[in-house]
């Protein structure tokens, strides 16, 4: 089963303008990572923020974490064309081996 | 430096038919870990090898099997295929089985009919 919801399922917007996902999850973790899919094919690791952090950022990308409400965003900003793509949040466990827990997906189209 | 490959990219059996599906991990890489992706859906936990054990399992029934060989690389078998079978099989491989970023192959997709 999936580990929680990611909101919107699926967002339209125009190249320059910054899209904003969450995510939502139902366990205690130990990290939490945003991937990007294109086109059904394999997963890109784009960040990954640890339970003890609040905010991160690469390049276009921030993401932040609220462990009290199991939440978290990813912003992209100035968004391409070339963002488009399927971004999925997966929460990680690690008890000595570590499994992801992938939330449903927001589908984004870029529009230029 | 190759990433993850996966063979073949895509597959069509029928049900009752068994599959073997391919992994070769990112060079330096250890650990595999299998995903089954539906379409529409994120993608599921089916197991983890390590050390060519089975380290950890997701809610997959016992006719998904996997196995590791010396060189890391890995295969998940399917037997007795049920159209729900249908999907992207994704793998993915990290340095240690506790690391936490996994690289993801192209997958390969199955198609049963």
């Amino acid at each position: 089963s999936q580990q929680g919801e990611e909101d919107p399922q699926a967002l339209s917007i125009q190249e320059g303008e910054n899209a904003t996902m969450n995510c939502s999850y139902k366990t205690s973790i130990n990290n939490l990572q945003w991937y990007r899919q294109n086109s059904g094919r394999g997963l890109v690791h784009l960040i990954l923020i640890r339970s003890n952090e609040r905010e991160k950022h690469s390049g276009r990308l921030r993401v932040t974490l609220d462990t009290s409400k199991k939440s978290s965003s990813l912003l992209i900003t100035a968004s391409r064309a070339a963002d488009t793509a399927s971004y999925f949040c997966a929460t990680g466990l690690n008890t000595g081996f570590q499994k992801l827990v992938f939330g449903t997906g927001t589908r984004l189209l870029v529009s230029p | 430096d190759a990433g993850v490959t996966q063979s073949p990219t895509h597959l069509i059996k029928t049900r009752g038919q068994q599959v073997t599906l391919r992994c070769s991990p990112k060079s330096g890489h250890d650990t595999v870990s299998w995903y089954q992706q539906a379409l529409g859906q994120g993608p599921q936990f089916i197991f983890q090898y390590y050390e060519e054990e089975e380290r950890q399992r997701g809610n997959f029934p016992d006719r998904f099997s996997g196995h590791q060989f010396p060189n890391y690389s890995s295969e998940l078998n399917v037997n007795a295929l049920l159209l729900g079978d249908s999907a992207l099989y994704l793998c993915a491989s990290s340095r240690r089985a506790e690391s936490e970023t996994q690289y993801f192959g192209p997958g390969t997709r199955l198609l049963v009919l």
